[in-house]
């Protein structure tokens, strides 16, 4: 079975820390992903990568970064965590099936992130 | 660009009851597409999901689903819910590329009247 693990379920950070979101995956996926989940919003995709080092923006990138040194391993990065991030983060990584593209994302349990 | 929407928020049913989760896309060529369930605390996990062919496809906990490409839908049912499929339901698309990404709708909470 295909594992995604998010190193911490819960954190509690001030507002101005630089926090870091790690997850990996144990499956050579290519593609790694991550989202934030609030009530009503769904899962929005806040950046993804297709590669290592290589990085796209999804719909709400703003106040974050991400780093993807290794294939099987992708940090989110907030670089000065406001309360407007408190939310449920979620990392997912897939396969490029070849001639069928991508097949379906992978998550893990997603770490809950309160701003204080 | 790719979206997904999801007009129903909330949706509650008798336990015994059929179940349909509306499910629309906006995608320029054929999407690949995916239902899937949270259950309360727990992680997202896949339903099923949509690649080519056959346009019904079936999927775990007796759930199916039927790509409609005229009406870019790709909706989610099941002929008699039980209580433990109170959820969150997501419908997800990706396009056919390597470094396509992958967008949810806002999810359907399911409630099951007992």
């Amino acid at each position: 079975d295909v594992k995604v693990t998010q190193s911490s379920r819960y954190l509690v950070k001030r507002t101005g820390e630089k926090v870091f979101l790690e997850c990996v995956q144990d499956m050579d996926h290519e593609n790694m992903f991550w989202y934030r989940q609030d009530p009503g919003l769904g899962l929005r995709l806040i950046y993804f990568s297709y590669d290592v080092k290589m990085k796209e923006k999804g719909d709400i990138p703003e106040g974050y970064s991400v780093s993807r040194e290794k294939k099987e391993r992708f940090s989110l990065i907030l670089e000065s965590a406001s309360t407007n991030q408190t939310s449920m983060y979620l990392c997912a990584s897939s396969t490029t099936g070849g001639a069928w593209g991508n097949t379906e994302a992978f998550f893990g349990q997603g770490t809950r992130l309160t701003v204080v | 660009a790719q979206s997904v929407t999801q007009p129903d928020i909330h949706i509650t049913v008798s336990e015994g009851a059929s179940l349909e989760l509306r499910c629309n896309y906006s995608y320029g060529a054929t999407p690949y597409l995916f239902w899937y369930v949270q259950s309360p605390g727990q992680g997202l996990q896949l339903l099923l999901k949509y690649f080519s062919g056959d346009t019904l496809v079936q999927g775990i906990k007796g759930f199916e689903a039927e790509f409609k490409r005229s009406q870019s839908s790709f909706n989610l049912r099941k002929p008699s819910v039980h209580w433990s499929d109170a959820a969150e339901y997501f419908c997800a698309v990706v396009g056919y590329s390597s470094a396509s990404k992958i967008i949810f709708g806002s999810g359907t909470r399911l409630s099951i009247r007992p």
